[in-house]
C-alpha cells in the first residue's frame, strides 16, 4: 500500500538554489528511504534513514526524520540542473517485507 | 558490472494476449520485487519474493502471475485478465529478505496494449 506522501507534487527552481521536499507517511517505520528517478529511467537510491535517526547527510543531500510527526524532509543544496528529476520518499513498515512508496516530487532545476 | 537487467524495453501487445516481463539480476540478492508505475501513481507493489521458489503477492497481484526457479531470474507474466495494462513496470531487488536496506531497480519495461 502507498504509505508516504511527498509534498509538493511539483518543485521548480534555479541552480545554486537550495530544494526541500517533504514526505508523510502513516504508520510505524523501520526505515525511510529517498530514490531519484529520471525520465523513462530506473529509481536510484539516494539515502537511508533510520527510525532511531534524526538527521542524515550525503554530499548535498540532507535528509530528516521526525517519527513523532511521522515525516521526513530531503534537502538537496546547491542545485544542478542535472538534478532535475523525479524523487521518491519510501518507508519500510515494521511488519512488512516491501518498500511502500509515495507518489513523489517532480524536481525541474532552470540554469 | 553487476545489476539489473530488464527486458524488453517497450513491448507492445494485443488486447487477450498474455505477456512475460523478464528481470535477472547478478547480484547475488536474495529477495526481488516488481512494481508498477502509472503516471502521477507512484510505484504499487505487485509482487515479491524473498527466497527461491517462494513469493507473496503484493497490492496488485490480480491479473499478474510469477516465478521464482532461480535466484537470479525473477519473470512476470501480465495475463489477459488484466484490466488495465499499460504501464511502465520496474523489478527491482535487495541484499536480503527483509527490505530492510535499498532497493537496486532496473531500467524498466514499458507495456502498451492496442
Amino acid at each position: 500500500s502507498q504509505q508516504g506522501e511527498e509534498d509538493p507534487q511539483a518543485l521548480s527552481i534555479q541552480e545554486g538554489e537550495n530544494a526541500t521536499m517533504n514526505c508523510s507517511y502513516k504508520t510505524s517505520i523501520n526505515n525511510l528511504q529517498w530514490y531519484r528517478q529520471n525520465s523513462g529511467r530506473g529509481l536510484v537510491h539516494l539515502i537511508l534513514i533510520r527510525s532511531n535517526e534524526r538527521e542524515k547527510h550525503s554530499g548535498r543531500l540532507r535528509v530528516t526524520l521526525d517519527t513523532s510527526k511521522k515525516s521526513s524532509s530531503l534537502l538537496i543544496t546547491a542545485s544542478r540542473a542535472a538534478d532535475t528529476a523525479s524523487y521518491f520518499c519510501a518507508t519500510v513498515p515494521n511488519s512488512g517485507y516491501a518498500l511502500n512508496f509515495g507518489k513523489g516530487t517532480s524536481l525541474l532545476v532552470t540554469p | 558490472d553487476g545489476g539489473i537487467t530488464q527486458s524488453p524495453k517497450y513491448l507492445f501487445r494485443k488486447e487477450g494476449q498474455n505477456v512475460t516481463l523478464s528481470c535477472e539480476q547478478n547480484l547475488n540478492h536474495d529477495a526481488m520485487y516488481w512494481y508498477r508505475q502509472d503516471p502521477g501513481q507512484g510505484l504499487r507493489l505487485i509482487y515479491y519474493s524473498q527466497i527461491v521458489n517462494d513469493f507473496q503477492k503484493g497490492d496488485i497481484a490480480e491479473g499478474y502471475s510469477v516465478s521464482r526457479e532461480k535466484k537470479e531470474s525473477f519473470p512476470l507474466t501480465v495475463t489477459s485478465a488484466q484490466k488495465n495494462p499499460t504501464a511502465f513496470y520496474l523489478c527491482a531487488s535487495s541484499r536480503n529478505g527483509l527490505a530492510a536496506g535499498e532497493l537496486f531497480f532496473g531500467e524498466g519495461s514499458r507495456l502498451t496494449v492496442l
